[in-house]
Protein backbone atom coordinates (compact mmCIF):
# COMPACT_ATOMS: atom_id res chain seq x y z
CA UNK A 1 0.00 0.00 0.00
CA UNK A 2 0.79 3.39 0.13
CA UNK A 3 2.07 5.40 3.30
CA UNK A 4 3.64 8.66 4.33
CA UNK A 5 4.97 9.97 8.19
CA UNK A 6 5.77 12.62 9.02
CA UNK A 7 6.00 14.37 12.80
CA UNK A 8 2.90 16.04 14.03
CA UNK A 9 4.94 18.78 15.24
CA UNK A 10 7.83 20.52 16.11
CA UNK A 11 8.59 23.63 17.45
CA UNK A 12 11.66 26.41 17.08
CA UNK A 13 12.90 29.27 17.78
CA UNK A 14 13.29 32.67 15.41
CA UNK A 15 16.38 32.25 12.98
CA UNK A 16 17.74 28.82 13.97
CA UNK A 17 17.34 25.82 11.28
CA UNK A 18 14.72 23.05 11.21
CA UNK A 19 14.41 19.90 9.63
CA UNK A 20 10.91 18.35 8.65
CA UNK A 21 11.37 14.74 8.01
CA UNK A 22 9.23 12.50 5.77
CA UNK A 23 9.30 8.66 5.17
CA UNK A 24 7.23 7.04 2.64
CA UNK A 25 6.27 3.57 1.21
CA UNK A 26 5.02 3.78 -2.10
CA UNK A 27 4.78 0.61 -5.06
CA UNK A 28 5.95 3.69 -7.56
CA UNK A 29 7.47 6.17 -6.73
CA UNK A 30 7.38 9.03 -9.44
CA UNK A 31 8.30 12.37 -6.83
CA UNK A 32 7.84 13.88 -4.07
CA UNK A 33 6.54 17.08 -3.05
CA UNK A 34 6.70 19.78 0.05
CA UNK A 35 3.73 22.26 0.56
CA UNK A 36 3.72 25.02 3.38
CA UNK A 37 -0.35 25.18 4.80
CA UNK A 38 -1.58 28.50 6.82
CA UNK A 39 -4.04 27.77 9.16
CA UNK A 40 -7.11 28.73 6.73
CA UNK A 41 -5.32 29.27 3.54
CA UNK A 42 -4.66 27.37 0.72
CA UNK A 43 -1.65 24.88 0.37
CA UNK A 44 1.75 27.05 -1.77
CA UNK A 45 3.88 24.63 -3.31
CA UNK A 46 7.67 24.57 -1.81
CA UNK A 47 9.81 21.73 -3.57
CA UNK A 48 9.35 18.52 -6.09
CA UNK A 49 12.28 15.79 -5.90
CA UNK A 50 12.29 12.80 -8.32
CA UNK A 51 16.25 12.30 -8.42
CA UNK A 52 18.07 11.87 -5.28
CA UNK A 53 20.34 14.53 -3.72
CA UNK A 54 19.45 18.08 -2.39
CA UNK A 55 17.35 21.00 -4.04
CA UNK A 56 17.80 24.42 -2.50
CA UNK A 57 15.63 27.37 -3.07
CA UNK A 58 16.67 30.36 -0.89
CA UNK A 59 15.93 29.56 3.09
CA UNK A 60 14.28 25.88 1.71
CA UNK A 61 15.67 23.08 1.15
CA UNK A 62 14.76 19.20 0.22
CA UNK A 63 16.26 16.43 0.19
CA UNK A 64 15.16 13.08 -1.60
CA UNK A 65 16.67 9.64 -1.11
CA UNK A 66 14.69 6.73 -3.04
CA UNK A 67 16.43 4.17 -1.47
CA UNK A 68 15.29 4.48 1.87
CA UNK A 69 11.96 6.27 1.21
CA UNK A 70 13.20 9.46 2.98
CA UNK A 71 12.70 12.68 2.38
CA UNK A 72 13.08 16.29 4.61
CA UNK A 73 12.67 19.57 4.51
CA UNK A 74 15.12 21.90 5.98
CA UNK A 75 14.24 25.29 7.12
CA UNK A 76 17.03 27.74 7.57
CA UNK A 77 17.04 31.43 9.17
CA UNK A 78 13.65 31.14 10.56
CA UNK A 79 11.39 33.60 10.58
CA UNK A 80 7.68 34.03 12.92
CA UNK A 81 5.74 33.55 9.29
CA UNK A 82 7.36 29.80 8.92
CA UNK A 83 4.94 29.16 11.28
CA UNK A 84 2.64 26.82 9.41
CA UNK A 85 1.63 23.22 8.62
CA UNK A 86 4.52 21.42 6.04
CA UNK A 87 2.76 18.73 4.01
CA UNK A 88 4.78 15.60 2.40
CA UNK A 89 3.13 13.95 -0.97
CA UNK A 90 4.09 11.52 -3.11
CA UNK A 91 3.33 11.02 -6.41
CA UNK A 92 2.28 7.43 -7.18
CA UNK A 93 3.47 6.26 -11.27
CA UNK A 94 0.91 3.31 -11.14
CA UNK A 95 -1.99 6.32 -11.20
CA UNK A 96 -2.41 8.18 -13.96
CA UNK A 97 -2.65 11.96 -13.97
CA UNK A 98 -1.60 13.62 -11.03
CA UNK A 99 -2.81 12.04 -8.04
CA UNK A 100 -1.10 13.09 -4.24
CA UNK A 101 -0.65 11.35 -1.57
CA UNK A 102 -0.40 13.56 0.99
CA UNK A 103 1.13 12.88 4.91
CA UNK A 104 -0.96 14.32 7.22
CA UNK A 105 1.51 17.11 7.94
CA UNK A 106 3.94 18.99 10.43
CA UNK A 107 2.84 21.81 12.06
CA UNK A 108 6.00 24.22 12.80
CA UNK A 109 5.61 26.83 15.70
CA UNK A 110 8.45 29.50 15.33
CA UNK A 111 8.51 31.48 18.51
CA UNK A 112 10.93 34.53 19.19
CA UNK B 1 -3.00 35.90 -13.54
CA UNK B 2 -5.62 35.27 -11.62
CA UNK B 3 -5.39 32.22 -8.90
CA UNK B 4 -7.84 29.04 -8.59
CA UNK B 5 -11.59 30.70 -7.30
CA UNK B 6 -13.74 28.07 -5.47
CA UNK B 7 -16.96 28.55 -4.73
CA UNK B 8 -18.74 28.83 -2.47
CA UNK B 9 -16.09 29.33 0.35
CA UNK B 10 -18.75 28.40 3.30
CA UNK B 11 -21.51 26.24 3.30
CA UNK B 12 -23.70 24.71 5.59
CA UNK B 13 -25.88 21.54 4.79
CA UNK B 14 -27.92 18.93 6.97
CA UNK B 15 -27.29 15.11 6.82
CA UNK B 16 -29.35 13.75 3.68
CA UNK B 17 -29.01 16.73 1.43
CA UNK B 18 -26.97 17.23 -1.46
CA UNK B 19 -24.39 19.79 -2.80
CA UNK B 20 -22.24 21.12 -5.39
CA UNK B 21 -18.69 22.71 -5.34
CA UNK B 22 -17.05 24.55 -8.04
CA UNK B 23 -13.60 25.42 -9.05
CA UNK B 24 -12.15 27.47 -11.82
CA UNK B 25 -9.14 26.94 -12.59
CA UNK B 26 -6.31 29.49 -13.75
CA UNK B 27 -6.61 30.39 -16.99
CA UNK B 28 -4.93 28.08 -19.24
CA UNK B 29 -4.69 25.03 -16.79
CA UNK B 30 -6.40 22.12 -18.36
CA UNK B 31 -6.11 19.80 -15.77
CA UNK B 32 -8.55 20.18 -12.04
CA UNK B 33 -7.73 17.91 -9.15
CA UNK B 34 -10.52 17.73 -5.87
CA UNK B 35 -8.87 16.71 -2.39
CA UNK B 36 -10.48 16.71 0.86
CA UNK B 37 -8.95 17.79 4.34
CA UNK B 38 -10.11 16.70 7.64
CA UNK B 39 -8.07 17.34 10.86
CA UNK B 40 -7.98 13.54 11.27
CA UNK B 41 -7.22 12.27 8.11
CA UNK B 42 -5.13 15.31 6.60
CA UNK B 43 -5.43 16.01 2.60
CA UNK B 44 -7.03 13.04 0.42
CA UNK B 45 -7.32 12.54 -3.45
CA UNK B 46 -10.62 12.77 -4.71
CA UNK B 47 -10.60 12.44 -8.26
CA UNK B 48 -9.02 14.40 -11.39
CA UNK B 49 -10.25 15.67 -14.56
CA UNK B 50 -8.48 16.76 -17.59
CA UNK B 51 -10.33 17.79 -20.70
CA UNK B 52 -13.41 16.97 -19.24
CA UNK B 53 -11.97 13.29 -18.27
CA UNK B 54 -11.93 11.97 -15.19
CA UNK B 55 -8.11 10.43 -15.33
CA UNK B 56 -7.84 9.07 -11.43
CA UNK B 57 -9.84 8.67 -8.82
CA UNK B 58 -9.56 8.12 -5.42
CA UNK B 59 -10.80 5.91 -2.81
CA UNK B 60 -14.20 7.58 -1.65
CA UNK B 61 -17.68 6.40 -2.10
CA UNK B 62 -19.57 6.91 -5.11
CA UNK B 63 -21.50 9.49 -3.20
CA UNK B 64 -18.74 11.89 -4.78
CA UNK B 65 -18.48 12.45 -8.48
CA UNK B 66 -17.72 15.45 -10.10
CA UNK B 67 -17.38 16.76 -13.97
CA UNK B 68 -15.19 19.21 -16.20
CA UNK B 69 -16.59 21.21 -18.10
CA UNK B 70 -15.49 22.55 -21.77
CA UNK B 71 -13.58 25.72 -20.47
CA UNK B 72 -11.73 23.62 -17.81
CA UNK B 73 -14.01 24.30 -14.66
CA UNK B 74 -15.13 21.56 -12.67
CA UNK B 75 -17.42 20.90 -10.43
CA UNK B 76 -18.13 17.82 -7.55
CA UNK B 77 -21.11 16.51 -5.99
CA UNK B 78 -21.58 14.84 -2.47
CA UNK B 79 -25.30 13.36 -2.15
CA UNK B 80 -26.79 12.37 0.61
CA UNK B 81 -24.44 14.11 3.27
CA UNK B 82 -23.12 12.39 6.30
CA UNK B 83 -21.64 14.24 9.09
CA UNK B 84 -18.22 12.23 8.22
CA UNK B 85 -18.07 14.60 4.96
CA UNK B 86 -17.84 18.04 7.34
CA UNK B 87 -14.46 18.93 5.45
CA UNK B 88 -12.31 21.51 3.67
CA UNK B 89 -12.63 20.64 -0.08
CA UNK B 90 -9.57 21.97 -2.00
CA UNK B 91 -9.18 22.06 -5.75
CA UNK B 92 -6.56 22.47 -7.76
CA UNK B 93 -5.41 23.02 -11.24
CA UNK B 94 -2.21 22.56 -12.99
CA UNK B 95 -1.31 22.75 -17.32
CA UNK B 96 0.17 19.15 -18.35
CA UNK B 97 2.01 18.25 -19.93
CA UNK B 98 3.96 21.65 -19.69
CA UNK B 99 4.43 21.45 -16.61
CA UNK B 100 7.44 18.92 -15.73
CA UNK B 101 7.21 19.67 -11.68
CA UNK B 102 3.79 18.50 -11.59
CA UNK B 103 3.27 21.32 -9.38
CA UNK B 104 -0.77 22.23 -8.48
CA UNK B 105 -1.75 25.38 -7.74
CA UNK B 106 -4.18 25.05 -4.92
CA UNK B 107 -7.33 27.24 -4.28
CA UNK B 108 -9.05 28.65 -1.03
CA UNK B 109 -11.18 25.57 -0.48
CA UNK B 110 -14.81 25.46 0.48
CA UNK B 111 -15.64 24.98 3.90
CA UNK B 112 -18.30 22.23 4.29
CA UNK B 113 -20.08 21.61 7.47
CA UNK B 114 -23.05 19.02 7.58
CA UNK B 115 -24.97 19.17 10.80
Amino acid sequence: GQNIDQPTEMTATEGAIVQINCTYQTSGFNGLFWYQQHAGEAPTFLSYNVLDGLEEKGRFSSFLSRSKGYSYLLLKELQMKDSASYLCAVRDRNQAGTALIFGKGTTLSVSS
Amino acid sequence: KAGVTQTPRYLIKTRGQQVTLSCSPISGHRSVSWYQQTPGQGLQFLFEYFSETQRNKGNFPGRFSGRQFSNSRSEMNVSTLELGDSALYLCASRNPPRDSTYEQYFGPGTRLTVT
